[in-house]
C-alpha cells in the first residue's frame, strides 16, 4: 500500500541541526512532490516548505529559510528534511506528506498521504 | 501570505448533530482549499480538495462548499469517529497555510 514511513523520534540540544528521513513506498517516488508540515504540541499545522523528488527542486516558507534543506535519495525512494539552528520553539512533530493532484477547471493540490511524524524535542 | 481563519475555535455537538465549521481567508482564493481531520496523536487525514471535491472513500456525510474568501465544512449527522480536530488549508500561493484548527467535541 502507498506509505511515508518517517525515522524515529530524537532529541537535540539548541544549536544543533536534525535530518529527519520519509521512505516512500507503494507509488513512484519521483511522480509526487512531497511537503514537510510541522506541529508543535497543542497547536496547529505549520507548511514548511514543498520539494520535487525527480528534480530536486524545493521551496521554502520564509519562517524556515536559511535553516532548513530538503533533499531526497531516489535510489531509496527517501525525502530528507534537515533544519539547523534549533531552538526550543522547533520541538514539534514534523511530518511529511505526499503532493496529490487534480485536474478541473485548473490543477488542485492536497496532502493525500501522510507519514506519522517524527517527535523532535530540543532541549539543553 | 493568505491567512486563514477558521471559527468556531471549539464546539460540543451529540451524535446525529449537523455541524457546519467556517474558514475565512484573507484575499480571494478561488476554490483552492482542502479540508483535514486530525485525530489526538495521529497525522491529518485528507477529506476534500477544491472546496467541495470529497476525497475517495470519505463518508458522503462531510461536504464541503464556498468560493472566493468564504468556505464551509459541514458533517450533516455526526458520528463518533468524527470527534477530532478539522483544518482547511489554501494552495493558492505559497506558502500554503492552514487555519488554526476547529476542535469537535462531544456533547
Amino acid at each position: 500500500q502507498v506509505q511515508l514511513v518517517q525515522s524515529g523520534a530524537d532529541v537535540k540540544k539548541p544549536g544543533a541541526s536534525v535530518k529527519i528521513s520519509c521512505k516512500a513506498s507503494g507509488y513512484t517516488f519521483t511522480s509526487y512532490d512531497i511537503i514537510w508540515v510541522r506541529q508543535a504540541t497543542g497547536q496547529g499545522l505549520e507548511w514548511m516548505g514543498w520539494m520535487n523528488p525527480n528534480s530536486g527542486d524545493a521551496g521554502y516558507a520564509q519562517n524556515f529559510q536559511g535553516r532548513v534543506t530538503m533533499t531526497r535519495n531516489t535510489s531509496i525512494s527517501t525525502a530528507y528534511m534537515e533544519l539547523s539552528s534549533l531552538r526550543s520553539e522547533d520541538t514539534a512533530v514534523y511530518f511529511c506528506a505526499r503532493v496529490g493532484s487534480s485536474y478541473y477547471e485548473g490543477y488542485h493540490y492536497y496532502m493525500d498521504v501522510w507519514g506519522k511524524g517524527t517527535t523532535v524535542t530540543v532541549s539543553s | 501570505d493568505i491567512q486563514m481563519t477558521q471559527s468556531p475555535s471549539s464546539l460540543s455537538a451529540s451524535v446525529g448533530d449537523r455541524v457546519t465549521i467556517t474558514c475565512r481567508a484573507s484575499q480571494s482564493m478561488r476554490n483552492h482549499l482542502n479540508w483535514y481531520q486530525q485525530k489526538p496523536g495521529k497525522a491529518p487525514k485528507f477529506l476534500i480538495y477544491a472546496a467541495s471535491s470529497l476525497q475517495s472513500g470519505v463518508p458522503s456525510r462531510f461536504s464541503g462548499s464556498g468560493s472566493g474568501t468564504d468556505f464551509t465544512l459541514t458533517i450533516s449527522s455526526l458520528q463518533p469517529e468524527d470527534f477530532a480536530t478539522y483544518y482547511c488549508q489554501q494552495y493558492y500561493s505559497t506558502p500554503w497555510t492552514f487555519g488554526q484548527g476547529t476542535k469537535v467535541e462531544i456533547k
